[in-house]
């Protein structure tokens, strides 16, 4: 079915080191949402971008939709603690059942 | 506090047995989702409501019903529980539909023992 894809589903970065993960889909989307679930926490939504090549910063966090509307990408700069979280990607997927359609997550780990 | 309110926080309860949760969604938003997540699983979308009725259906089971109510408020029930159906659970609301933000519950965490 139609789904968005984030792979790695972990990753462990050095406080202070860049962090991106993408998100990508085989069909072209009409928006896609960014989400963050800290651990123990519930999803928050972050961001939505729904022009092509659509740029949006959040202090350092840097979020980016594709030229072809078919993928995202996450960039955080000089990752923080206070970053670790679950970061889900989501698009909708029109028709007759339509519904937002969550990617897995990546699960963010922070060493300080 | 996203202004999502879910009832209750913990339940803990048999296999066979059947239990209801309960979300109460924004001010103003039409549509509640429910979704379950496991360890690993991700966020699974369960169904969607707008304005009393039934709008989208994902992975649920025969075993999982859902209903919303006049004044919004939506409830899931959960029969027959088995091992497998410990998760937490969140509702979402949003505006309208699919292409809106989602708003999230802080979650109901089941366990069936």
């Amino acid at each position: 079915g139609q789904q968005v894809m984030q792979i790695p589903q972990y990753q462990h970065v050095q406080e202070g080191e860049d962090f991106t993960t993408y998100c990508n889909s085989s069909t072209t989307l009409s928006n896609i949402q960014w989400y963050k679930q800290r651990p123990g926490g519930h999803p928050v939504f972050l961001i939505q971008l729904v022009k092509s090549g659509e740029v949006k910063k959040q202090k350092r966090l840097t979020f980016q939709f594709g030229e072809a509307k078919k993928n995202s990408s996450l960039h955080i700069t000089a990752t923080q603690t206070t970053d670790v979280g679950t970061y889900f990607c989501a698009a909708p997927y029109t028709g007759a059942n339509s519904k937002l359609t969550f990617g897995k997550g990546i699960t963010l780990s922070v060493r300080p | 506090d996203s202004g999502v309110t879910q009832t209750p926080k913990h339940l803990i309860t048999a296999t066979g047995q059947r239990v209801t949760l309960r979300c109460s969604p924004r001010s103003g938003d039409l549509s509640v989702y429910w979704y379950q997540q496991s360890l690993d699983q991700g966020l699974q979308f369960l169904i969607q409501y707008y304005n009393g009725e039934e709008r989208a259906k994902g992975n649920i089971l025969e075993r999982f019903s859902a209903q919303q109510f006049p004044d919004l408020h939506s409830e899931l029930n959960l029969s027959s529980l088995e091992l497998g159906d410990s998760a937490l659970y969140f509702c979402a609301s949003s505006v309208q539909g699919a292409l809106d933000t989602q708003y999230f519950g802080p979650g109901t965490r089941l366990t069936v023992l």
